[in-house]
């Protein structure tokens, strides 16, 4: 079993749908990530929470820490959303990342 | 530069030859990290530096890989007798503060061994 879970692996929507992916991790952390990947491209750190909730623009992210569980969600969705997008914690002894496998998200017109 | 760059961006070799992987950080950040990424997973941490020193090198795979940083700023990441299962993307990230701060990922190197 993976230290970091995601659901679903692979997500499809359409345009304006509320969007949600879930992350579970069975480790200590001092912090959670969630990173976009476009195809071909770098990846870019969206949020790093340890608590509580997140907002920037149409995306939200929440963490339960009793529950080690994370969600991202995306309001109003738009093809540009699509994506991999990745969970990755930071462990409790280091700052190295530990990834999920990441959800294809794809937004269709 | 503004960001983390790694330089080639695609390095095709073959078999049993020695390659060098380069990653230039943020300008100021400490902290510097390289991360694999085979086709359709997620990355797989390798190495951490702080500063000069490897922090943490229990991700690498074995001793044909290596990586230093000797100044502190540029890293290289060497893999000795390359084998077709190293092909991947190797991913560079830096942050200031390892233990605060996000960390900033470098558009990766595509290593393809033949």
């Amino acid at each position: 079993k993976n230290e970091v879970e995601q659901s679903p692996q692979n997500l499809t929507a359409q345009e304006g749908e509320f969007i949600t992916i879930n992350c579970s991790y069975s480790v200590g952390i001092s912090a959670l990530h969630w990173l976009q990947q476009h195809p071909g491209g770098g990846i870019v750190s969206l949020f790093m929470l340890s608590s509580g909730k997140k907002k920037h623009g149409r995306l939200i992210a929440t963490i339960n820490i009793q529950e080690k569980h994370s969600s991202l969600h995306i309001t109003a969705s738009h093809p540009r959303d699509s994506a991999v997008y990745i969970c990755a914690v930071t462990g409790t002894s280091g700052s190295r990342l530990t990834f999920g496998e990441g959800t294809q998200l794809t937004v269709n017109p | 530069g503004a960001g983390v760059s790694q330089t080639p961006s695609n390095k095709v070799t073959e078999k049993g030859k020695y390659v060098e992987l380069r990653c230039d950080p943020i300008s100021g950040h400490t902290a510097l990290y390289w991360y694999r990424q085979s086709l359709g997973q997620g990355p797989e941490f390798l190495i951490y530096f702080q500063g000069t020193g490897a922090a943490d090198d229990s991700g690498l795979p074995n001793d044909r890989f290596f990586a230093v940083r000797p100044e502190g700023s540029v890293s290289t990441l060497k893999i000795q007798r390359t084998e077709r299962g190293d092909s991947a993307v190797y991913l560079c990230a830096s942050s200031l503060n390892p233990d605060t701060d996000t960390q900033y990922f470098g558009p990766g190197t595509r290593l393809t061994v033949l």
